[in-house]
């Protein structure tokens, strides 16, 4: 079964700190791996993507760090904000057989002004 | 705004009763899918169509759910005799795909709350 394993569950960060957040799957056949961002009430919204030919990718205060061979890939924020406050998700998009994003079970990140 | 719109944001209905969602995508955007969300887990797929078709559906998807999107245009999903476990955010996302790229672009939601 396709499975996207994400953590940390909660993350509380001070402004200004790094906040990190890793994803990591069990199936080869991804191809495409996108952040989304979620405010309460809110549908996700695309924050920054990666495609496993590169291994990061950079997008102001974003960064996604794609590691193939370990199978894990990870989202950085650098200098945090209050406003960064929201629940992370990770997702993989298959190769083949399927057009559904798996998505991971989300990051709710609390950035401490 | 040409994003992704839904309506309604919120419905609140009986257990028992009929309810539809409407789904209208970005307008150039030949994809469009379905997910549910419960409260603290990630989005999970329903269904999917490409254009007028619909070529994936999750098992999540019980006969008391149905999809449609006539014209391949906007989209309806309709849930039937609603039960409690029915209560959280449906998502419609729709994307066109790019080479082995599928950027998927989400809607507001429809919150749902079963009584």
């Amino acid at each position: 079964q396709q499975q996207v394993k994400q953590s940390p569950q909660s993350l509380i960060v001070q402004k200004g700190g790094i906040s990190i957040i890793n994803c990591a799957y069990e199936n080869t056949a991804f191809d495409y791996f996108p952040w989304y961002q979620q405010f309460p009430g809110k549908g996700p919204a695309l924050l920054i993507a990666i495609r496993p030919d590169v291994s990061e990718k950079k997008e102001g205060r974003f960064t996604i760090s794609f590691n193939k061979s370990a199978k894990q890939f990870s989202l950085h924020i650098m200098d945090s904000q209050p406003g960064d406050s929201a629940t992370y998700f990770c997702a993989a998009f298959p190769t083949s057989g399927t057009y559904k994003y798996i998505f991971g079970t989300g990051t709710r990140l609390k950035v401490l002004a | 705004d040409t994003g992704v719109s839904q309506d309604p944001r919120h419905k609140i209905t009986k257990r028992g009763q009929n309810v539809t969602f409407r789904c209208d995508p970005i307008s150039e955007h030949n994809r469009l899918y379905w997910y549910r969300q419960t409260l603290g887990q990630g989005p999970e797929f329903l269904t999917y169509f490409q254009n007028e078709a619909q070529l994936e559906k999750s098992r999540l998807l019980s006969d008391r759910f149905s999809a449609e999107r006539p014209k391949g245009s906007f989209s309806t999903l309709e849930i039937q005799r609603t039960e409690q476990g029915d209560s959280a955010m449906y998502l419609c996302a729709s994307s066109h795909r790019s080479g082995s790229t599928d950027t998927q672009y989400f809607g507001p939601g429809t919150r749902l709350t079963v009584l």
